[in-house]
């Protein structure tokens, strides 16, 4: 199975701040990575998979990179309903495996 | 609006069975794969497998074959999660999740339902 590697695992910012997640596999998965949004009292979201690719409705200001085994999640110009949870996905190949997840606390 | 609304909180005993109910609506129900996502109290998402809604087709990850049924009423649009003889282990909170044609991710998700397995 892929181990996806999510790092930090706790991130502090104020809004306006820019800030980026990190997600490295223990194996090429290509581009395919995908980045899920976690909050409380809400469905989980998909935010962008194929590495870079925006899922409909998802800010501009979300990006993603990367290719192989490392990925970067960047959120420019944090906004107040950013402070949330996030989940790296690789869809690379069964079984689906995430990344153990990245909490972003306001500052 | 697309929704799929799972059902509710189960409390259950060791070597007991559930079954978590996904009720789609808002598209076509045998047009979308439904994948199954475990989340353990505290901890990160594990993937389950999937069911293919069209043929009823279920491929489950392995630390999920045996005890784990995917099943479908199709006519409902709905998807159903049957665990048997639950374990303590078993306890967390259970999602569904519809599949984006094409791509093995997870477009639209459930509210998720929290199974506790206690003696």
């Amino acid at each position: 199975d892929v181990q996806m590697t999510q790092s930090p695992s706790y991130l502090a910012a104020s809004p306006g701040e820019s800030v980026s997640i990190s997600c490295k596999a223990s194996k090429s998965i290509n581009t395919y990575l995908a980045w899920y949004q976690e909050k409380p009292g809400k469905t989980n979201k998909l935010l962008i998979y194929s590495g870079s690719t925006l899922q409909s409705g998802t800010p501009s200001r979300f990006s993603g990179s990367g290719s192989g085994t490392d990925f970067t999640l960047t959120i420019r110009s944090l906004e107040p309903e950013d402070f949330a949870v996030y989940y790296c996905q690789q869809h690379n190949e069964y079984p689906l495996t995430f990344g153990s997840g990245t909490k972003l606390e306001i500052k | 609006q697309i929704q799929l609304v799972q059902s509710g909180p189960e409390l259950k005993k060791p070597g007991e069975s559930v079954k978590i109910s996904c009720k789609a609506s808002g598209y076509t129900f045998t047009d979308y794969a439904m994948h199954w996502v475990k989340q353990a109290p505290g901890k990160g998402l594990k993937w389950m497998g999937w069911i293919n809604t069209y043929t009823g087709k279920p491929t489950y990850a392995d630390d999920f074959k045996g005890r784990f049924v995917f099943s479908l009423e199709a006519s409902a649009s709905t998807a159903n999660l049957q665990i048997s003889n639950l374990k303590n282990e078993d306890t967390a909170t259970y999602f569904c999740a519809r599949g984006l044609p094409g791509y093995r991710v997870m477009d639209a998700w459930g509210q998720g339902a929290s199974a506790t397995v206690s003696s």
